[in-house]
């Protein structure tokens, strides 16, 4: 069973909009949530990260909403940029114990010109 | 600067063969981690490692096994290929305390004929 869900595997926007990438999640226990950006041929790296005691998390231009009651979790972009065209993958986790990241199955984010 | 690297970036092997991938990471990381990336089904868990000769299966650990003998190495093992595990294969790593963020390799690209 799927537990963290990124239910668009594709998102097109405008250069200078906002990208909302969107995630939900079934276990009430995930305390810890990141997303990540993976280009081609690379690895993925770390974008930003939402711990549960929180609701919204902002590192420049991406922030990074959380909705417990909804178990969903949303990234913004803005002002979306060429660069940013990339799979965007959510993931969750628990802060205490067995680190072990739960993977959405990621979004196509294209930034047109 | 964090680094993590696999010792291929393509490989192709035939069916039946017995398959090595290497990750090494500079960081002094305890745990260490094996995924696949496999379209629209996200980065899944195969393998991880807490500590040098520890081993813990992840969702997906058949056909499968892995081997840390040293702290930095982290090796995964296809004991005999299979064409069901042609795949992108994604090794990270991760500090356990702090922002338990897990940082990536750049991934092997591999094709089983």
């Amino acid at each position: 069973d799927q537990q963290v869900k990124q239910n668009s595997p594709s998102l097109s926007v405008q250069e200078g909009r906002i990208s909302i990438l969107n995630c939900d999640y079934t276990n009430s226990m995930f305390d810890y949530f990141l997303w990540y950006k993976k280009y081609p041929a690379e690895g993925p790296t770390f974008l930003i990260s939402i711990s549960s005691i929180k609701d919204k998390n902002e590192d420049g231009r991406f922030t990074v909403f959380l909705n417990k009651s909804a178990k969903h979790l949303s990234l913004h972009i803005v002002p979306s940029q060429p660069g940013d065209s990339a799979v965007y993958f959510c993931a969750a986790s628990l802060i205490q114990g067995a680190q072990k990241l739960v993977f959405g199955q990621g979004t196509r984010l294209t930034i047109n010109p | 600067d964090v680094k993590v690297t696999q010792s291929s970036r393509y490989l192709v092997k035939r069916t039946g063969e017995k398959v090595f991938l290497e990750c090494v990471q500079d960081m002094d990381h305890e745990n260490m981690f094996w995924y696949r990336q496999d379209p629209g089904l996200g980065l899944r868990l195969i393998y991880f490692s807490y500590d040098v000769k520890m081993k813990e299966k992840g969702d997906i650990p058949e056909g499968y096994s892995v081997s840390r003998e040293k702290k930095e190495r982290f090796s995964l093992i296809l004991e005999s290929a299979s064409t069901n595990q042609t795949s992108m294969y994604l090794c990270a790593s991760e500090d356990p305390v702090g922002r338990r963020v897990q940082y990536f390799g750049p991934g092997t690209r591999l094709l089983v004929l």
